[in-house]
């Protein structure tokens, strides 16, 4: 198993466009996670999955985000009309289990998006 | 509201001095406290979960442990290669997100 990818891995864009982002998870993870980074700080919770059903959303993410996971595989996070303020690194993460004692994440590499 | 906040933002050692670094959080109700490691450019990797007050777990030069408000990551006798951001994440009850702290930037000098 590779891990998990992302793509694309860079992403310039120019303000009031729409960007989707994908994400591979590790094969027999059933959890995906999307997570927000900026510089200096820690990665932002945005979304969780749990197989195609998106169970937690932050109440910190604007309506211009959105993100689905079809079949409970890949995931995609879309931005709309994006703004300089959603420069970041977009993350994803990926793991098994079926009670909360087994939920060791596996990240990604990430998506550096950068609006102009 | 639930909370995590790392010391120092950052911290330079010479090679082969221990050192610690702390984690504090406000939770209602702790699910699990993480720590990861990342590397400049790179997803952060996995190292521990703690699950309860007195656990702790080793690997290699690492130690975590854990109390009911905060958790330390020992780092014994480090080498350059554990130059990295360590961050801590601590998931509440009755919620599936993580909430991570900023992060301690490390820097082993040989």
């Amino acid at each position: 198993d590779t891990g998990v990818s992302q793509n694309p891995r860079h992403k310039i864009t120019k303000r009031g466009q729409n960007v989707t982002f994908r994400c591979d998870p590790i094969s027999e993870h059933n959890r995906l996670y999307w997570y927000r980074q900026t510089l200096g700080q820690g990665p932002e919770f945005l979304t969780y999955f749990q197989n195609e059903a998106q169970l937690e959303k932050s109440r910190l993410l604007s309506d211009r985000f959105s993100a689905e996971r079809p079949k409970g595989s890949f995931s995609t996070l879309e931005i709309q009309r994006t703004e300089q303020g959603d420069s970041a690194m977009y993350l994803c993460a990926s793991s098994y289990g079926t009670d909360f004692a087994n939920n060791e994440q596996f990240f990604g590499p990430g998506t550096r998006l950068t609006v102009l | 509201e639930d909370q995590v906040t790392q010391s120092p933002e950052a911290l330079r050692l010479q090679e082969g001095e221990s050192s610690s670094l702390n984690c504090s959080y406000t939770v209602s109700g702790l699910r699990g406290l993480f720590w990861y490691r990342q590397d400049p450019g790179k997803g952060p990797e996995f190292l521990f979960t703690l699950y309860s007050a007195g656990e702790e777990k080793e690997k290699e030069r690492l130690k975590a442990t854990l109390t009911k408000k905060e958790s330390f990551l020992h780092i014994t006798a480090p080498k350059p290669e554990d130059s990295a951001t360590y961050l801590c994440a601590v998931q509440a009850s009755g919620t599936y997100k993580y909430i991570f702290g900023t992060g301690t930037r490390l820097k082993v000098l040989a």
